[in-house]
Order: structure tokens, then C-alpha cells, then sequence
């Protein structure tokens, strides 16, 4: 079976500080991961993708994500948060033999000034 | 290049009715996904459609059906409306979809109001 878990519904920082979601994954073979964005009223954006290589990813917006294949996670992070960082924010993991791509439940990153 | 476009942006319906929701992918996409989120339950895969044909397909009751044109646009249809259904309707495309790099490029979606 393939799962993606967001263990965190909301996650606080505050602006300046460091920040990260967390996420861990279940999928048969390969994990091909991915990071996306929800701004309110919009669409998810694509922030990442892990696919192979080197286990820290860098993506838009100076977001990056470590994979840890040991354990099953791929957490997102940012060294410095910004107000504008406030969204809702989604894992997702890929079935590599059927192509299925499954959302974790999202986690909503709230950064105050 | 125009992105996603969903049609209609909020559609209020009652128990019992029928819903067709329209997607448009971005040109060239050949790939469409459907998902439904809700705040309890997150995004959940309904089904996906590659030149007209179903490719995969997520645990949803058969009141949930969709279908793809030779433009690669796509139709998802909700027969029967529970008020369960009141969800917002995300639908994304890609290229080719199923391959392991390949992102999805996500429209607005539509909100569905069951009453």
C-alpha cells in the first residue's frame, strides 16, 4: 500500500526563525517525492521533488526538503520563515509501477511577525 | 500558455442531483488528475485519465465517474449527491503523467455546496 502522514496539522514559527514540516511515506519500490503549496483560494503549486541523488532537495521560494530513506521521511524545511510562507503545505509520494500519486492530510505552516 | 482552467469556480447543488465539473488541462498535457479535498479528509485521489483512457483510479464509490476527450480535456461527474460530496474539486494535468519526475500543474478547482 502507499501512504504519505503529516503528523502535524499546524505547525507556528516565527518570522526569521527556521521551519520545518514533517512527512513520512509507505510505497513498494522507489519513493518519488514531492512538496507542494496551497495558498487560500488557489490551486497547489509544486514546491520540490525527490526522485533520486543527493538526499537534501532545493526547491522555489528557498525551500528545500532531506530525504531519510532509513526512516521513511522526507521533511520539509527553510532556514529563515516569512510571513508570506503562511499556507497549507503538502507531501505526496509516487508509486513508481502505477504512476499514482497520493497527498498527504496537509499541514498548515503559520508564521507571525 | 494558459494554465489549468475548472468550470464552474462554486456550483450549489442539492441531495439527489447530478454534477458535471469540467477541466481543461494546459495545451500540450496529455494527462488529467481529479482529487477532492476536504478539511477532515485532505486531498484524495479520485481517478486519472491519459488519451482518453483511465489509468488509475482511488477509492470512491462508482457515483463518482469521469471521462476524457480527444482534446485532453475532462469531465468528472457525481451522480446521486450525498451532502458528503460538498467538497472542493482539484484537477491537475501534466504531460505524461505516471512518470516518476513528473510534477502537476493544479487549477483553482471547483466548490461544491451539497444542500
Amino acid at each position: 500500500a502507499q501512504s504519505v502522514a503529516q503528523p502535524e496539522d499546524q505547525v507556528n514559527v516565527a518570522e526569521g526563525n527556521p521551519l520545518t514540516v514533517k512527512c513520512t511515506y509507505s510505497v513498494s519500490g522507489n519513493p518519488y517525492l514531492f512538496w507542494y503549496v496551497q495558498y487560500p483560494n488557489r490551486g497547489l503549486q509544486f514546491l520540490l521533488k525527490y526522485i533520486t541523488g543527493d538526499n537534501l532537495v532545493k526547491g522555489s521560494y528557498g525551500f528545500e526538503a532531506e530525504f531519510n530513506k532509513s526512516q521513511t521521511s522526507f521533511h520539509l524545511k527553510k532556514p529563515s520563515a516569512l510571513v508570506s510562507d503562511s499556507a497549507l503545505y503538502f507531501c505526496a509520494v509516487r508509486n513508481g509501477n502505477t504512476g499514482k500519486l497520493i497527498f498527504g492530510q496537509g499541514t498548515t505552516l503559520q508564521v507571525k511577525p | 500558455k494558459a494554465g489549468v482552467t475548472q468550470t464552474p469556480r462554486y456550483l450549489i447543488k442539492t441531495r439527489g442531483q447530478q454534477v458535471t465539473l469540467s477541466c481543461s488541462p494546459i495545451s500540450g498535457h496529455r494527462s488529467v488528475s481529479w482529487y477532492q479535498q476536504t478539511p477532515g479528509q485532505g486531498l484524495q485521489f479520485l481517478f486519472e485519465y491519459f488519451s482518453e483512457t483511465q489509468r488509475n483510479k482511488g477509492n470512491f464509490p462508482g457515483r463518482f465517474s469521469g471521462r476524457q476527450f480527444s482534446n485532453s480535456r475532462s469531465e468528472m461527474n457525481v451522480s446521486t449527491l450525498e451532502l458528503g460530496d460538498s467538497a472542493l474539486y482539484l484537477c491537475a494535468s501534466s504531460p505524461w503523467g505516471g512518470a516518476t519526475n513528473e510534477k502537476l500543474f493544479f487549477g483553482s478547482g471547483t466548490q461544491l455546496s451539497v444542500l
